[in-house]
């Protein structure tokens, strides 16, 4: 595709519902981050993928929070029972591979936890 | 563990006054990348630098790495509107290979 795609857009869910955010990657990308952005903070990294393995989950925050991706294509990352804390953009971003390669990010996906 | 501090966390500037951001570590980064996120938008990716010492410009905008490769800065020269936007150092994760940690990034308000 040309650029990285998330979706939804915008999510809107009660608190203690289950929510799936998806991204497909830039085609022949082997790299995928997810990030979390609260409303006029910084990027808090989440997990990183290289091929469908995760070599670095360190910045999930609890146990709720879970990511796959399927092969060097498509990742979901899923939030279990939703707080209002979740409430964020999240960002999916892949690159070419790790490390010197730019990132490109997706538009984001808005969660909103009523 | 790994630290990166981006100073100032705001900057407001009249239109055509220059403009610093400043990125530290408390570690020897092996490379660094710089972003930019527009009100509204995604990151987008503005440069990396690698080596020690390094300066690459864009126009406007001057990137330097520092001698010793624990500092970074972005210099805009003559700020426009255009650059309104939160700009993010994002050095390489220590013991992540391929994977980024971003700074908490500097807002940038340009008054007209």
């Amino acid at each position: 595709g040309a650029g990285v795609s998330q979706s939804p857009s915008n999510k809107v869910t009660e608190k203690g519902k289950d929510v799936e955010l998806r991204c497909d990657p830039i085609s022949g990308h082997t790299a995928l981050y997810w990030y979390r952005q609260r409303l006029g903070q910084g990027l808090e990294f989440l997990i990183y993928f290289q091929g469908n393995s995760a070599p670095d989950k360190s910045g999930l925050p609890s146990d709720r929070f879970s990511a796959e991706r399927t092969g060097e294509s498509v990742s979901t990352l899923t939030i279990q029972r939703t707080q209002q804390e979740d409430s964020a953009v999240y960002l999916c971003a892949s690159s070419f591979t790790g490390g010197l390669y730019e990132q490109y990010f997706g538009p984001g996906t808005r969660l909103t936890v009523t | 563990g790994q630290q990166v501090m981006q100073i100032p966390q705001y900057q407001h500037v009249q239109e055509g006054e220059d403009f610093t951001t400043y990125c530290n570590s408390s570690t020897t980064l092996s490379n660094i990348q710089w972003y930019k996120q527009r009100p509204g938008g995604h990151p987008v990716f503005l440069i990396q630098l690698v080596k020690s010492g390094e300066v690459k410009k864009q126009k406007r905008l001057t990137f330097q790495f520092g001698e010793a490769k624990k500092n970074s800065s972005l210099h805009i020269t003559a700020t426009q509107t255009t650059d309104v936007g939160t700009y993010f150092c994002a050095p390489s994760r220590e013991g992540s290979q391929g994977n980024l940690i971003f700074g908490k990034g500097t807002k940038l308000s340009v008054k007209p």
